[in-house]
């Protein structure tokens, strides 16, 4: 079974701060996936990746697979950026599932 | 696109009662998800229905917990008895055929049982 480790679990910035959030797993995967919650509980998707970098304004996401490592950078950060970041890991064959990290609680401070 | 909508999107109740949850996924989505999201953790998943066949339901604690996908569209969650532990945020998600494919979640819903 995959584990998937998130850090750090908490952490606050200042608005205009370049933001990173690790993500690690243990097995070999076929995607992973970056989602935002925020207060309230919705969940929206991200980013999915299996390779390489995806950019989507000022979202940066990228994937190591020898090293079974991601990052999610934000640049230009600002307080609406305050969310939880999940990273979710599915595995090879896909009969397992997404498995989760706990999360990692952004805030932004104006 | 319309989203994935849940209802109720709050629910309060005392342990040993019995609650059900409801999800409408997007429209055309083969594939839906629910995961139980207690607080400080990440989603888990419960059960994933392919149409309205189960595909995973390993994590789903069959004695009380209970879902079903009638006709491949709606799903129903349904506990029954209530426990203090299962007070967590329920979440549906839906997506296409492939597993590698985006899930999207709806809004979840929030279950305190006291």
């Amino acid at each position: 079974k995959n584990e998937v480790e998130q850090s750090p679990q908490n952490l606050t910035a200042q608005e205009g701060e370049f933001i990173t959030i690790n993500c690690s797993y243990s097995v070999g995967i076929s995607a992973l996936h970056w989602l935002q919650q925020h207060p309230g509980g919705g969940i929206v998707s991200l980013f999915m990746l299996s390779s390489g970098k995806k950019k989507h304004g000022r979202l940066i996401a990228t994937i190591n697979i020898q090293e079974k490592h991601s990052s999610l950078h934000i640049t230009a950060s600002h307080p609406r950026d305050s969310a939880v970041y999940i990273c979710a890991a599915l595995s090879g064959g896909g009969a397992d599932g997404l498995t989760f990290g706990k999360g990692t609680h952004l805030i932004i401070q104006p | 696109e319309a989203g994935v909508a849940q209802s109720p999107r709050y629910k309060i109740i005392e342990k040993r009662q019995s609650v059900a949850f409801w999800c409408n996924p997007i429209s055309g989505h083969a594939t839906l998800y629910w995961y139980q999201q207690i607080l400080g953790q990440g989603p888990k998943l419960l059960i994933q229905f392919q149409n309205n066949g189960v595909v995973d339901d390993s994590q789903l604690p069959k004695d009380r917990f209970s879902a079903e996908r009638l006709k491949g569209v709606d799903s129903t969650l349904k506990i029954q008895p209530a426990k203090l532990e299962d007070s967590a945020v329920y979440l549906c998600a839906s997506g296409g055929v492939l597993v590698q494919e985006t899930q999207y979640f709806g809004p979840g819903t929030r279950l305190l049982v006291l």
